[in-house]
C-alpha cells in the first residue's frame, strides 16, 4: 500500500531564518505531488505541484521554493522565513492519471516567531 | 476558475441524527470530485472519491452523490457518531487542468453525544 511521510511534524523558527520541509511517498512510481498550506480558519492554499523529476509548477508567487530530486521526494523550501509563512503544511500525492484519488501525509505544524 | 463552496460552515447535530454536507462548484468540467475529514492539527482522509461518470458513492455509513449539470455534490452521513466529529472538505479535480484540486474550505462538524 501507498505511504506518505512529512518531516518534522511540529516546527519553531525564527523570521529570517531557512526552512525544508521534505515529503516522501513510499509504494508507487511517478506521482503527481503537492504543497498545500492552510492556514487558520481558511482552505487549503495550493503552493506548488510537480507532475516529474524536476518539474514544479508554482502557483502562488512567495519567498518559498520547491524542488523534486527524486521521483519519490518532494522538497519545499525558504531562504528567509516570514511571520506569514506560519501555517499547516500538507503534502499530497495522486496518481499520474487524470481520474485518481488524491493522499495526504500528516502534515507539518509550521510557527514562524 | 473553478471555485468550491461548502454549505454550512459549521454543524452541530445530536448523536444518531442524520444530516447533510453541501458542496457547490462553479465549472462542472470535472473528472471528479473527492470528500475528506480533517481532524484537527491532522493530514487528510480522504473518505469517498466521485468519478464524473458516477452519481453516487457509498462507503458504510457515508453516501456521496455527485450532480455534475448543477455543480453539486451531498455527502450523507447515516447515524452520526461522536466520533464523526471533524472538518469535512470536498475537493474537484477539474479537466482544465487534472493536476490541480480546488478545495472547498470545510464544514465543521460537531455530534453531540
Amino acid at each position: 500500500s501507498q505511504t506518505i511521510h512529512q518531516w518534522p511534524a511540529t516546527l519553531v523558527q525564527p523570521v529570517g531564518s531557512p526552512l525544508s520541509l521534505e515529503c516522501t511517498v513510499e509504494g508507487t512510481s511517478n506521482p503527481n505531488l503537492y504543497w498545500y498550506r492552510q492556514a487558520a480558519g481558511r482552505g487549503l492554499q495550493l503552493l506548488f505541484y510537480s507532475v516529474g523529476i524536476g518539474q514544479i509548477s508554482s502557483e502562488v508567487p512567495q519567498n518559498l521554493s520547491a524542488s523534486r530530486p527524486q521521483d519519490r521526494q518532494f522538497i519545499l523550501s525558504s531562504k528567509k522565513l516570514l511571520l506569514s509563512d506560519s501555517g499547516f503544511y500538507l503534502c499530497a500525492w495522486r496518481g499520474a492519471r487524470a481520474f485518481s484519488e488524491q493522499y495526504f501525509g500528516p502534515g507539518t505544524r509550521l510557527t514562524v516567531t | 476558475k473553478q471555485e468550491v463552496t461548502q454549505i454550512p460552515a459549521a454543524l452541530s447535530v445530536p448523536e444518531g441524527e442524520n444530516l447533510v454536507l453541501n458542496c457547490s462548484f462553479t465549472d462542472s468540467a470535472i473528472y471528479n470530485l473527492q470528500w475528506f475529514r480533517q481532524d484537527p492539527g491532522k493530514g487528510l482522509t480522504s473518505l469517498l472519491l466521485i468519478q464524473s461518470s458516477q452519481r453516487e458513492q457509498t462507503s458504510g455509513r457515508l453516501n456521496a452523490s455527485l450532480d455534475k449539470s448543477s455543480g453539486r455534490s451531498t455527502l450523507y452521513i447515516a447515524a452520526s457518531q461522536p466520533g464523526d466529529s471533524a472538518t469535512y472538505l470536498c475537493a474537484v479535480s477539474s479537466s482544465g487542468g487534472y493536476q490541480k484540486v480546488t478545495f472547498g474550505i470545510g464544514t465543521k462538524l460537531q455530534v453531540i453525544p
